[in-house]
């Protein structure tokens, strides 16, 4: 069965403080890779997909990169508005292509 | 272009009662897939429709249903509502589903209140 596992859980920053967050995923064959950013009380946001290793996308100070376990999802120099939960989702090479979801890494920008 | 759309937008049963929630996909899309959505389990896949067909099922018990009509848009039922039912309801559409790496996009969401 599908995995995705989101780390950290939760991640304080001060505004201009860059990081990253993790997804790790296990899938018997990737079709593709989503990171989606929610906000409380609304429907997650497409942000990015990523199709095989190596590769990366960027988006003002969002960048995600992709390898064959794993991918980040690099924040630089946050700002306050960056505050949300990102949601990492794997689509799978089955029948059907079933998508799973991690759990999500809370994100707080302190000004 | 519009969104995905999803009515009503905030919803309050009791246990006992059904519910019914509408999604309007993106024009043109027409894989439609329910989730649901708790602060303890994250997003859970219900269900997929392509086509007037269930395509892909989640494990939700029987008292959850959907279906697809032929112009794409989809509703999911809830029967005989549980406590925990109480959640947020997202939907979210694609092209087909089952292209390479096919992004699907959200609605806003049906929260559902079961008291």
């Amino acid at each position: 069965e599908d995995q995705v596992t989101q780390s950290p859980e939760a991640l304080r920053l001060q505004e201009g403080e860059s990081s990253s967050l993790n997804c790790s995923y296990t899938v018997s064959g990737l079709r593709g890779l989503f990171w989606y950013r929610q906000d409380p009380g609304k429907g997650p946001e497409f942000l990015f997909t990523l199709y095989s290793a190596g590769e990366e996308k960027e988006k003002e100070r969002l960048k995600a990169t992709l390898t064959k376990k794993e991918s980040f999802l690099h924040i630089t120099a946050p700002k306050p508005e960056d505050s949300a939960t990102y949601l990492c989702a794997v689509r799978d090479s089955g029948g059907y292509q079933k998508v799973t979801f991690g759990t999500g890494t809370k994100l707080q920008v302190i000004p | 272009k519009a969104g995905v759309t999803q009515t009503p937008r905030y919803l309050i049963k009791t246990r006992g009662q059904q519910v019914t929630l509408s999604c309007s996909p993106i024009s043109g899309h027409r894989s439609v897939s329910w989730y649901q959505q708790t602060p303890g389990q994250g997003l859970q896949f219900l269900f997929e429709y392509f086509s007037e067909t269930q395509r892909n099922k989640g494990n939700f018990p029987g008292r959850f249903s959907g279906r697809q009509f032929s112009n794409s848009r989809s509703e999911m039922n809830v029967s005989t509502l549980e406590l925990g039912d109480s959640a947020l309801y997202l939907c979210a559409s694609s092209r087909s589903g089952t292209g390479a790496g096919e992004t699907q996009y959200f609605g806003p969401g049906t929260r559902l209140l079961v008291l």
